[in-house]
Parts: structure tokens; sequence; C-alpha cells
């Protein structure tokens, strides 16, 4: 079974609006992680923001918030404000703890328009 | 920059041949993950190692192999390899083994075999 969907394969947004990338989740474990990584064209894979399952409240760093609903398993990541530097593949990523590697998504090609 | 480095960035080779992909963690960080990205098969873990042991074992064919040095740096071995081969390899590290802790990705290597 899929742990981590992505159901946007690609997605555009204007220039300074914001953003919403979906990702749903599944486990069975109450303890776990979920990460959002970039992937510009050039390959590397930039870290944005970790989201635990315990914790209270929603993550943010700067510009990137991440928009936890836990009874629906959904982890979405916001981008506010996007510029044309966002334009990149973005993956949303589970870690259980019984599991240590990342499990990803698919991505969602993110294409900001001047 | 992550502080992980992986050498080299690029390697083009023919089918039969063997490969050596090499991985220096962040300093300080006793893990070390191996993940394939393909077109078909998206982002996929092949193998972690902590601390000089392997620790868990994903989708890596019995060609592949790897290991972790007392330095903490560690390399992938790519043998009999196939045109299917032909992959973005990341590695990653992680200061701790099982915390919920984000993991830092190398540049990568983009293997073409032709």
């Amino acid at each position: 079974a899929q742990k981590i969907t992505q159901t946007q394969p690609g997605m555009f947004v204007q220039e300074k609006e914001a953003v919403t990338l979906d990702c749903t989740y599944d486990t069975s474990d109450p303890s776990y992680g979920l990460f959002w990584y970039k992937q510009p064209s050039s390959g590397e894979m930039i870290f944005l923001i970790y989201q635990g399952s315990y914790d209270q409240q929603n993550a943010t760093e700067g510009r990137y918030s991440l928009n936890f609903q836990k009874a629906r398993k959904s982890a979405n990541l916001v981008i506010s404000a996007s510029q044309l530097g966002d334009s990149a593949m973005y993956f949303c990523a589970m870690r259980e703890p019984s599991r240590t590697p990342l499990v990803f998504g698919k991505g969602t090609r993110l294409s900001v328009i001047a | 920059d992550s502080g992980v480095t992986q050498t080299p960035k690029h390697l083009i080779t023919a089918t039969g041949q063997r490969v050596t992909l090499r991985c220096s963690p962040r300093s300080g960080d006793l893990s070390v993950y191996w993940y394939q990205q393909s077109l078909d098969q998206g982002l996929q873990f092949l193998i972690q190692y902590y601390n000089g042991e392997e620790r868990a074992k994903g989708n890596i064919l019995e060609r592949f192999s790897a290991q972790q040095f007392p330095d903490l740096h560690s390399e992938l071995n790519l043998s009999s390899l196939e045109l299917g081969d032909s992959a973005l390899y990341f590695c990653a590290s992680s200061p701790q083994q099982l915390a919920h802790n984000e993991q830092f990705f190398g540049p990568g290597t983009r293997l073409t075999v032709l």
C-alpha cells in the first residue's frame, strides 16, 4: 500500500500568490514524522520543513508552513508569496520510528509564473 | 549546502561495468542512507548504515553493495551494470538512527549506463 500520496503531478501558481501542495499519508504507528523536500532542476534535495505526529502546532519555516490535519492524515505544504525560484519538484515524505528510511511520495512539480 | 558530499557528480559507463559512488556525511552524523531516484520508480531507499553497521535494507539489488568506513564515509558499489541502473543516487545523513530528525541529502551522483 502506498504510504505517501501526492495527487497533484503538476501545479501552476502566479508569482506572489500562495499555493498549497497536497500530501496524504498512511500509517498505523502513532509516532511518525512528516517532511517536505524541494528538488530544483539542478537535482539536489533540499529539506524544507518537518512536522512530528505529536506536535501540537503546525510547523512553519519562513514562507513555508505545513497544514497538518492528523485525523485526515494530511500534511499539505503551503508556500506563501511564491517566487520564481520556487519552481521545482516538491516531495512529501514520512518516517516511522520502526523504519528508519524516509518513504517518499511521487512528487508535485510546481511552476511559478511571472 | 547540506554538508553532505558525494563524488563523482556524474558518471557515464557501459553495461556490465562496476562503479563506486562515495559519500561523506555531515560532521558528526552517524547514519548514512542511500537512495535511488529513477524516472519510473521515483525515490527509493536502498540501504542504511549506522556507525559502520548495516541497519536497514530496502530495495537494493544483489548486484549492489555498500559499506561505511571507520571515518563514517560510505561507498555504494554497483556491479554488472544494466541500462535500468541509470539514475540519480543520493546519499543522506542524519545524526541519529531512529529519531525524527531530518535527513540531509548530498548533491547526488548521476549515473548513466550506456
